[in-house]
């Protein structure tokens, strides 16, 4: 069984500051974590993955993720928000084996004030 | 640019109509699926196809009803649909094993009269 934590569902941040947002998991076997974007009116694309190698983890656009086994975490940053990073973040878990199914959070929303 | 190619972009039908939605990928990809996605929530998975047969099927109403051509196309015949359905419905591929990304495509944006 498995299953991802997304705490709230909006964080705002000013322009040019920490971005967090957090994300816990729950897994019966050693987890592969993902996260997700989604702008308004496109389809989801990954900001990056871990599969058991590294656990700080470096995506795209400047974000980067650390893999915490002991707290069951995979938490996103970024050190500077731009505007363009407002949109809706999906963490998500699967396991390993052929028809493995990606189990998401319910997402969180950035927005990101001038 | 998604290399997951989904039409048509929006779609509006009645409830008696048949239309299908129609999924491309030229990753090499050997595992498809569909999903469907609510405003602010997360997608919820319907079907996967795994070497363009069926593996899974998440109890889904029969009124949709998966189709895998072959190993690049996917579609979703839709007949008889509900106000309920009306959502975005997302076509994802992935190398199939758990430690691969699914890639998505851009979703069709489905309205039910």
């Amino acid at each position: 069984a498995q299953s991802v934590t997304q705490l709230g569902s909006h964080v705002s941040v000013s322009e040019g500051a920490l971005v967090l947002l957090r994300c816990n998991y729950s897994s019966s076997v050693p987890p592969y974590l993902f996260w997700y974007v989604q702008y308004p009116n496109q389809g989801l694309q990954l900001l990056l993955k871990y599969t058991s190698a590294a656990t700080l983890v470096k995506g795209i656009n400047g974000f980067e993720a650390e893999f915490k086994k002991s707290e069951t975490s995979f938490h996103l940053t970024k050190p500077s928000a731009h505007m363009s990073d407002a949109a809706e973040y999906f963490c998500a878990v699967s396991q390993a084996g052929a028809n493995s199914k990606l189990t998401f959070g319910k997402g969180i929303t950035l927005s990101v004030r001038p | 640019d998604t290399e997951v190619t989904q039409t048509p972009k929006h779609l509006v039908m009645g409830m008696t109509n048949k239309k299908s939605l129609k999924c491309e990928q030229h990753m090499g990809h050997r595992a498809m699926y569909w999903y469907k996605q609510k405003a602010k929530k997360p997608p919820e998975l319907m079907f996967v196809y795994s070497y363009e047969k069926l593996s899974i099927n998440e109890s889904v109403p029969s009124r949709f009803s998966p189709e895998c051509p072959n190993s690049s196309l996917l579609n979703l015949h839709l007949h008889a649909l509900q106000p309920e359905d009306s959502a975005l419905y997302l076509c994802a591929s992935s190398l199939g094993s758990g430690d691969q990304p699914q890639h998505f495509g851009d979703g069709t944006r489905l309205s039910i009269l």
